[in-house]
């Protein structure tokens, strides 16, 4: 029982390139979500999704795209890499008993 | 979202209680109380959540004022592995998809 799975854990990228931070659980989850921590600070919400086929918007959610076509993925795109979007990212999700969220191990990315 | 303020940090020693605060004045009647901790290079840990009564699990206990405008996380023993950043959060738990709003928590060290 692997839980949350990101990848890559680290990644560095030049300004304008593009990326997918992979994100996948096996807990049968239905809400799944992307945070970003900045340096110093706690985590702020980019985009979520309460099913399969359902996206939403978070707190910070410019620059990014996300999709979910399936209950276990929840990829996040940078869709033109910014130096603003180094940072720490964490796919977190939520099970139907909605207590406590499960967080993955993060994703930490540069953009030079 | 209804705001938590918690001191900056916070120092133990090994093996002693440790009683972390949290203020929320502002809180609803349909807000829980959540608690997470993030141990350095991790993603958030969910520890314990509440709405009125006073909870208990392996991880710790969760002390609430009887106005609920306040709360305290209690760790009973700590030990070096609970240095960590703890945060206090409220969540509508009738929400669906509800967020999670981080602050920038307290910091605990815990010396040996």
């Amino acid at each position: 029982n692997a839980g949350v799975t990101q990848t890559p854990k680290f990644q560095v990228l030049k300004t304008g390139q593009s990326m997918t931070l992979q994100c996948a659980q096996d807990m049968n989850h239905e809400y799944m979500s992307w945070y970003r921590q900045d340096p110093g600070m706690g985590l702020r919400l980019i985009h979520y999704s309460v099913g399969a086929g359902i996206t939403d918007q978070g707190e910070v959610p410019n620059g990014y795209n996300v999709s979910r076509s399936t209950t276990e993925d929840f990829p996040l795109r940078l869709l033109s890499a910014a130096p603003s979007q180094t940072s720490v990212y964490f796919c977190a999700t939520l099970g139907a008993a909605r207590y406590g969220y499960t967080f993955g191990s993060g994703t930490r990315l540069t953009v030079v | 979202d209804a705001k938590t303020t918690q001191p900056n940090s916070m120092e133990s020693n090994e093996e002693e209680p440790v009683h972390l605060p949290c203020n929320h004045s502002t809180i609803s009647g349909t807000d829980y109380i959540h608690w997470y901790r993030q141990l350095p290079s991790q993603g958030p840990e969910y520890v314990i959540h509440g709405l009125t009564s006073n909870v208990n699990n392996r991880m710790a206990s969760l002390a609430i004022a009887e106005d609920r405008k306040s709360s305290t996380l209690i760790l009973h023993r700590a030990t070096l592995r609970d240095a960590a950043v703890y945060y206090c959060i409220l969540r509508d738990m009738g929400t669906s998809g509800s967020r999670l709003t981080f602050g920038e928590g307290t910091q605990l060290t815990v010396n040996p």
